[in-house]
């Protein structure tokens, strides 16, 4: 079955421009998660879905990022007056819901990134 | 709040050397589960190994074995006789499990050049 897939794999856009970043999860994968990696940096959590819902959005950085799931499957980035800081590589990563109570773990599967330059 | 430490940065070997990568860890979690995956060039994150709080028993998988110490909050990773092809950043990275908890936390990586 296909993986993650993440579009587009790059985006340019000048400062203050609004850009969206797509995600199309694993079919049947109930979770999903946004992450962005800085150079020379680790990923960093934005966002978690379950289903249709924003369970965790504890690190979207402004009111300048926000995140949709309208169907429980495909989700958007959305990022409104991009600075030039915003320019990272956007991962989005999918999974199963683990098991009630924490005593399971399932693994989250990333797809390629989407590589914002914000000039 | 979680945080994961890899105080090593770049790493470069021969071809054939064993190398340990090392990750420390803090959570005030009693169940976690730590991980590490490796970037390579092309970008995609690859899940290596997950180990889990409850098991400190150590485990090796063809070249790669891990060393977890809860008592040194440590999660060390050892690739025997590398090969060019390990060349890569690797991430140490935890989680606190399932739902709200389930987001992965990752350290800055480890660079790791294996000469021919």
């Amino acid at each position: 079955g296909a993986g993650v897939s993440q579009t587009p794999s790059n985006k340019v856009t000048e400062k203050g421009k609004y850009v969206e970043l797509r995600c199309d999860p694993i079919s049947g994968h109930t979770a999903l998660y946004w992450y962005r990696q800085s150079l020379g940096q680790g990923p960093e959590f934005l966002i978690y879905f379950q289903g249709t819902g924003a369970a965790d959005d504890s690190g979207l950085p402004n009111d300048r990022f926000f995140a949709v799931r309208p169907e429980g499957s495909v989700s958007t980035l959305k990022i409104q007056r991009t600075e030039r800081g915003d320019s990272a590589v956007y991962l989005c990563a999918s999974s199963w819901p683990g098991l009630a109570g924490g005593s399971s773990y399932n693994e989250q599967f990333f797809g390629p990134g989407t590589r914002l330059t914000v000039l | 709040a979680q945080k994961v430490t890899q105080a090593q940065t770049e790493i470069s070997v021969v071809e054939k050397e064993d190398v340990t990568l090392d990750c420390v860890y803090e959570t005030r979690d009693t169940t976690y589960y730590l991980f590490w995956y490796k970037q390579p060039p092309s970008g995609e994150l690859v899940f290596l190994i997950r180990r889990n709080s409850f098991d400190e028993q150590n485990e090796i998988s063809g070249r790669y074995s891990w060393n977890f110490q809860k008592s040194t909050s440590s999660f060390n990773f050892t690739i025997t006789a590398s090969q060019v092809v390990d060349s890569a950043v690797y991430f140490c990275a935890l989680s606190g499990g399932s739902g709200a908890n389930s987001k992965l936390t990752f350290g800055k990586g480890i660079t790791l050049s294996v000469r021919p």
